[in-house]
């Protein structure tokens, strides 16, 4: 049981490169989430899903776009890298809405910087 | 304007002393309050969520507690251990999706 796994860990890119990152969970759980973490700042949320082939905009949406074809994966796209999306980026997971004190599962993160 | 404010940004105790850390929230409407802990180079780790009926958790060492009247909740750290150096977050959910997360106080554990 590995929980939620992101690949890649480390990734630097180039203004206007494109790239993807891979979230997985292994938990069966129907909620996923990808958020942001820049220093001195809470985690944002960028976009989310709530099941199988569905996705919704968080507070941060512009510049991503994500997939959930498979329950177990998450995929955050960023089509044209712009150097204000250099960041941490953690994935997550949850069988039921956080409001209702279901647990957020976090990944390890992904460190992504754009020059 | 972070709904969700936090105290003191780092703090630095010696090894077996006690600390507290503060979390002042303007998130409305309420569903729970969680607090997290994150170590360099992890993801967040939950360490206790509570209701606004709840006004107190514990986690081993940690305590939590929660006063829904003044917004304010406060995790407490007993007898701090080396393995306790880490960010510590605290996250308000409302009656939805969203979480809101504070920017988190660092803490340093010293010999």
């Amino acid at each position: 049981n590995a929980g939620v796994t992101q690949t890649p860990k480390f990734r630097v890119l180039k203004t206007g490169q494109s790239m993807t990152l891979l979230c997985a969970q292994d938990m069966n759980h129907e909620y996923m989430y990808w958020y942001r973490q820049d220093p001195g700042m809470g985690l944002r949320l960028i976009h989310y899903s709530v099941g199988e082939g569905t996705t919704a905009k968080g507070e941060v949406p512009d510049g991503y776009n994500v997939s959930r074809l498979k329950k177990q994966n998450f995929l955050l796209g960023l089509e044209s890298a712009a150097p204000s999306q250099t960041s941490v980026y953690f994935c997550a997971s949850s069988y039921g809405l956080a409001a209702r004190s279901y647990e957020q599962y976090f990944g390890p993160g992904t460190r992504l910087t754009v020059t | 304007k972070n709904q969700v404010e936090q105290s003191p940004q780092s703090l630095i105790i010696l090894e077996g002393k006690n600390c507290t850390l503060q979390c002042n929230y303007t998130v409305s409407p309420f569903s729970n309050l969680r607090w997290y802990k994150q170590d360099t180079g992890r993801g967040p780790v939950s360490l206790t969520i509570m209701t606004f009926s709840e006004n107190t958790k514990s986690n081993g060492r940690y305590t939590a507690t929660l006063d829904a009247d003044t917004k304010q909740s406060s995790l407490h750290i007993t007898a701090s251990q080396l393995s306790d150096s880490a960010s510590y977050i605290c996250v308000v959910s409302r009656n939805d999706y969203k979480l809101s997360f504070g920017a988190g106080t660092t803490v340093t554990v010293r010999a």
